[in-house]
């Protein structure tokens, strides 16, 4: 039962391009969602988070967007550079278990000269 | 600042034996975890901890202890290495977060343990 879903496996942009990435939750109770970045052979590193009491949070060149009714949420890179190329996960503490961080399977971002 | 460092970065393992995944962080996190990466499946969490002396199961433990005696360290035990626990294995730790109370905040991964068993 995949409380974070992450339905594309991967998405290719071109440099400059915006970058869309989505996730859907099933659980309406979650309070926060985070955004990570992983590049091969290393960890995933914190990218940026967005509470459930806002709809939108931005950081540069990344914006993460909220739709509480649809239970949904994107992360969009403007302009996308080829060093953002690198799986994106977003995540979620457990219904229930708020201690618990769940993470979605990730999107392959690959950004083209 | 080194952070959540995890050994070793590489082990083949065969059918049977035992091993330990070290972790251990120098930022007095809290919180402590274990997350196991497959391919396309994204990370599973294996267990977690929220201090010293309190473990706690994840989505996949089956096949896995832990202990956290210390608020620095965290290891992973494998008792009995299964083909199926090939993976790479990362450890993270997290403050608490400002907001929402309770929870955990940024989390801080290690480089990854790569697990072959054969």
């Amino acid at each position: 039962d995949q409380q974070v879903k992450q339905n594309s496996p991967s998405l290719s942009v071109q440099e400059g391009r915006i970058s869309i990435l989505n996730c859907d939750y099933t659980n309406s109770m979650f309070d926060y969602f985070l955004w990570y970045k992983k590049y091969p052979a290393e960890g995933p590193t914190f990218l940026i988070s967005i509470s459930s009491i806002k709809d939108k949070n931005e950081d540069g060149r990344f914006t993460v967007f909220l739709n509480k009714s649809a239970k949904h949420l994107s992360l969009h890179i403007v302009p996308s550079q080829p060093g953002d190329s690198a799986v994106y996960f977003c995540a979620a503490p457990s219904a229930g278990a708020t201690n618990k961080l769940i993470f979605g399977t990730g999107t392959l971002l690959a950004v083209q000269p | 600042n080194a952070g959540v460092t995890q050994t070793p970065k590489f082990r083949i393992l065969k059918i049977g034996q035992s091993m330990t995944l070290q972790c251990t962080q120098d930022m007095n996190h809290n919180y402590m975890y274990w997350y196991r990466q497959d391919p396309g499946m994204g990370l599973k969490l294996i267990y977690y901890s929220v201090g010293a002396g309190i473990t706690d199961k994840g989505e996949v433990p089956n096949g896995y202890n832990v202990s956290r005696s210390t608020t620095e360290d965290f290891p992973l035990r494998l008792e009995l290495a299964a083909p199926s626990q090939t993976s790479v294995y990362f450890c993270a730790s997290s403050p608490l977060a400002r907001w929402p109370p309770n929870t955990p905040g940024e989390l801080f991964f290690g480089e990854g343990s790569r697990l072959t068993v054969l």
